[in-house]
């Protein structure tokens, strides 16, 4: 079974376009993540939801909204789309434990292309 | 303050010779230190992890890394390369204490593997 899963796989949508991206992970973890990998794969982290509650919102245009229905799920929707917004888009989860840190699983990434 | 460096870019290395890609970090709080590789088209997957535990920390396809406080380094190795080795690689630092989750990734680190 997939452990985080996205969908979808690739998005092709025109600039001004509304999308959505959904994110699911099945192992129990209680924070969720939204990351921005450009095209020289550099990482950036857009969001983080621990337990339904949103934790970290970096510097993201108002365009991007998250939301989070229960602590499995992490979407992402993007209002007026833009050339800029193209990248591939990674879903995390992890389960913070004592000294632990936070290790990460990713999901498998939706490259979204916007024309 | 915490912060991440890969000082290289690119690593190009012949098969079956020694991997070394280098990660310097900086950190306020006791750290958690992670490796993680992306191969092409791919999610990142956990390489291996410090968390405060010993020093020398061995991870999945035979890479090592150590982490040296004085030196503020945690450089992933490999004794012999392989050409499945070839990926993009991201160095992590996460508190390991603190409550918020404040995750760094390095630029990346781009691991070429000659014939």
């Amino acid at each position: 079974d997939t452990a985080v899963s996205q969908t979808p796989k690739y998005l092709v949508t025109q600039m001004g376009n509304d999308k959505s991206i959904k994110c699911e992970q099945n192992l129990g973890h209680d924070t969720m993540y939204w990351y921005k990998q450009d095209s020289k794969k550099f990482l950036k982290i857009m969001f983080s939801y621990n337990n339904k509650e949103l934790i970290i919102n970096e510097t993201v245009p108002n365009r991007f909204s998250p939301k989070s229905p229960d602590k499995a799920h992490l979407n992402l929707h993007i209002n007026s789309l833009e050339l800029g917004d193209s990248a591939v888009y990674f879903c995390a989860s992890s389960q913070k434990r004592p000294g632990q840190g936070y290790e990460q699983y990713f999901g498998p990434g939706t490259r979204l292309t916007v024309t | 303050a915490q912060s991440v460096t890969q000082l290289d870019s690119h690593v190009s290395v012949s098969e079956g010779t020694p991997v070394l890609l280098r990660c310097n970090y900086s950190s306020s709080y006791s750290p958690s230190l992670f490796w993680y590789v992306q191969h092409p088209n791919k999610g990142l997957q956990l390489l291996l992890k410090y968390t405060s535990a010993a020093t020398l920390v061995k991870g999945i396809n035979g890479f090592e890394a150590e982490f040296k406080k004085s030196e503020t380094s945690f450089h992933l190795t490999k004794p012999s390369a392989h050409m499945s080795d070839a990926a993009e690689y991201f160095c992590v630092v996460t508190p390991g204490y603190s409550s918020a989750s404040k995750i760094i990734f390095g630029s990346g680190t781009r691991l070429s593997i000659r014939p």
